[in-house]
């Protein structure tokens, strides 16, 4: 069973506030995923950290997020001025490894409420 | 660019019997595939991936089976179960990328 902890599971906020969520990955995983999962269930990758450093992350979260895995810490996710658009279930997820074919362990989520 | 496509939004099956969910990708190199599942409320978690070689992934009586020719990494089971009834995600990985791309997703209900 997967042991990543996602704080808090439930945030409520209003248009332009900003939103912060957390994510402790599994012990001894260094890569760190986020995804944004809307109400049609669909997956959006937003951004990527193998131990403090940023893999890759898509233009949306380069503009409006601001994200950050340091060292001894738990990881963070926080949308500056967050949108309507923006609730969703943003799941954080570690692997053992950056290799493409290492699995992804999900932790249950942090369910944002715009409104 | 890579992709992958679950045609099936809903499917909805009678208790016992076989469950096929259809998964195809786009690639441009030779990807990993996998399959999550996620019951309600509850993370997502991997139900099986492919091999570099032939071998079929099995795992709780589910199985896929990778087919370049076709782009195709279909789940399968003999006999569906009530407690089956979940989300199941294909996703595939590029070994030019570091993150899974999903699909749509496939919500199986299991009837009595």
């Amino acid at each position: 069973n997967s042991k990543v902890i996602q704080t808090p599971r439930y945030l409520v906020k209003g248009q332009g506030q900003k939103a912060k969520m957390r994510c402790i990955p599994e012990k001894g995983h260094p890569v760190v995923f986020w995804y944004q999962q809307n109400k049609n269930n669909e997956f959006k990758f937003l951004i990527n950290f193998q131990n403090q450093e940023v893999l890759q992350q898509i233009d949306m979260t380069e503009k409006r997020f601001s994200a950050e895995c340091p060292s001894n810490s738990p990881c963070s996710l926080e949308i500056q001025s967050s949108e309507a658009g923006d609730s969703a279930l943003y799941l954080c997820a570690s692997s053992l490894a950056g290799q493409y074919y290492a699995e992804q362990f999900f932790g249950p989520g942090t369910r944002l409420t715009v409104l | 660019g890579d992709s992958v496509t679950q045609t099936e939004g809903l499917v909805t099956l009678t208790e016992g019997l076989p469950v096929m969910l259809n998964c195809t990708y786009q690639s441009t190199y030779s990807p990993f595939l996998f399959w999550y599942v996620q019951h309600l409320n509850e993370a997502p978690k991997l139900l099986l991936k492919s091999f570099t070689d032939n071998k079929r992934p099995e795992h709780q009586g589910f199985h896929a089976t990778l087919h370049k020719s076709s782009s195709s990494f279909h789940l399968q089971k003999s006999s569906a179960q009530l407690s089956d009834s979940a989300l199941y995600y294909c996703a595939l990985s590029e070994n030019s990328g570091t993150y899974q791309r999903f699909g749509t997703g496939t919500k199986l209900q299991v009837v009595p």
